[in-house]
């Protein structure tokens, strides 16, 4: 089965403080996702990437960035975490192979901004 | 990108069939329909996925409408651990491998 294993389940942090959340995948999936998932608002994607060292924004890019240094971690970094960002945080990774793979995810972190 | 519609909750009894509806009326010939449920406090999960024809896994089958402008996923025999959020998820190969996720069906599973 594959695995996806995200670093932390809970997180608190404070505000403008730098935060890393981290993934990991075991299936040398090529495409890696980052979404966040609020109530009433369902799951938004972040930004993904589909190689290492590359990325692509997703629908809410503004106050993340990512890194992509090896094929099996992709990371979200808050550069300065503010209170619009506690939210819980899912990571999923897909192979491409014609483009219809399914995601496969994390259980997520659950990330606190005081 | 191609919306779906589907009921905010719906309630099944354990051992019965449960029968979840999606509305995709505006899918292009080359979009699929996928199925993931996520169980509370866990990442969602990938349940099955079509793009014309009848599907069937180990966990559920998913009916897709001849026009393609509906499809219905079952569970044959829901039990407890059914009990989650469902969500059907019209899929673009071609759009940047994205996924539009909607809120999905709550699905109750009493006993």
């Amino acid at each position: 089965d594959v695995k996806v294993t995200q670093s932390s389940r809970y997180l608190v942090k404070r505000t403008g403080e730098k935060v890393f959340l981290e993934c990991v995948q075991d299936m040398d999936h090529e495409n890696m996702f980052w979404y966040r998932q609020d109530p009433g608002l369902g799951l938004r994607l972040i930004y993904f990437s589909y190689d290492v060292k590359m990325k692509e924004k997703g629908d809410i890019p503004e106050g993340y960035s990512v890194s992509r240094e090896k094929k099996e971690r992709f990371s979200l970094i808050l550069e300065s975490a503010s209170t619009n960002q506690t939210s819980m945080y899912l990571c999923a990774s897909s192979s491409y192979t014609g483009g219809v793979q399914p995601q496969h995810f994390g259980d997520g972190t659950r990330l606190s901004i005081l | 990108d191609a919306k779906t519609t589907q009921p905010t909750s719906m309630d099944c009894a354990e051992g019965r069939a449960a029968n979840l509806p999606c509305n995709h009326s505006t899918i292009s010939g080359n979009e699929y329909v996928y199925w993931y449920r996520q169980i509370h406090s866990q990442g969602p999960q990938y349940i099955i996925h079509g793009l014309k024809n009848n599907e069937t896994n180990e966990m559920a089958s998913l009916i897709i409408t001849e026009d393609r402008k509906s499809s219905t996923l079952i569970l044959p025999h829901a039990t407890l651990r059914d009990t989650a959020v469902y969500y059907c998820i019209v899929y673009n190969a071609g759009n940047n491998r994205k996924l539009i996720w909607g809120l999905g069906t709550s699905l109750a599973v009493n006993p």
